[in-house]
């Protein structure tokens, strides 16, 4: 079946430093990958998509690239700051992009 | 614009109770989806209403459960009776078109059953 695995938290890090969360995937078919960023004391917010093989998804500094051959789609950013301190969800879809399946979750958290 | 709106944000409640979320999603929006994470688990489907329509209910857990969302607008969901189990946070999105456009979600409800 389906199913996402992300690496497990927490991670800290120190402002400006390179951050990856690694993420994985089995699925059937050809899904969209999402990464989800939850704040403290937020909702869950789109960071970024990728609908097919080889597509980058971008937004506020972060990247991940659709990795077909290696079903990954590691989330990237070059130089953390305190306010990405959060928990981020690595998800693919199941037909619409509203029914997802998650990964448990990695939180961040960034030092001054 | 207004985003999902769910409550309430937190709600404790004893075993054997019932318990009913509310989630009101963006206006205009006919794809409403209910999600739950139990504490240090993944986020669980768990269901998908088109309009009024459940479109897909494999996620529910058993029939303690029951979603509705009458006329289209917001959507409830009831636990009754509740047990230690349920306990977790109850998220809820809603999305445009299903297969195109973004999910948006709501802060979620926090339950706890002691």
């Amino acid at each position: 079946g389906n199913s996402v695995t992300q690496m497990e938290g927490p991670v800290t890090l120190s402002e400006e430093a390179f951050l990856t969360i690694n993420c994985t995937y089995t699925a059937t078919g050809y899904p969209s990958l999402f990464w989800y960023v939850q704040y403290p004391g937020e909702g869950l917010q789109l960071l970024l998509k990728a609908t097919k093989a080889d597509d980058k998804g971008s937004n506020k500094g972060f990247e991940a690239t659709y990795r077909k051959e290696t079903t990954s789609f590691h989330l990237e950013k070059g130089s953390v700051q305190v306010s990405d301190s959060a928990v981020y969800f690595c998800a693919l879809s199941r037909g619409s992009q509203g029914n997802l399946i998650f990964g448990k979750g990695t939180k961040l958290s960034v030092k001054p | 614009e207004a985003g999902v709106t769910q409550f309430p944000s937190h709600s404790v409640i004893e075993k054997g109770q019932t318990v009913t979320l509310r989630c009101d999603p963006i206006s205009g929006h006919d794809n409403l989806y209910w999600y739950r994470r139990v504490m240090g688990k993944e986020i669980k489907f768990l269901l998908h209403f088109v309009k009024e329509s459940k479109q897909d209910e494999s996620g529910m857990p058993n029939n303690r459960f029951l979603a509705e969302r009458t006329g289209g607008t917001y959507s409830t969901l009831k636990v009754q009776p509740a047990e230690l189990e349920d306990s977790g946070v109850y998220f809820c999105a809603s999305s445009q078109d299903a297969g195109v456009t973004e999910a948006f979600f709501g802060q979620g409800t926090r339950l706890t059953v002691v």
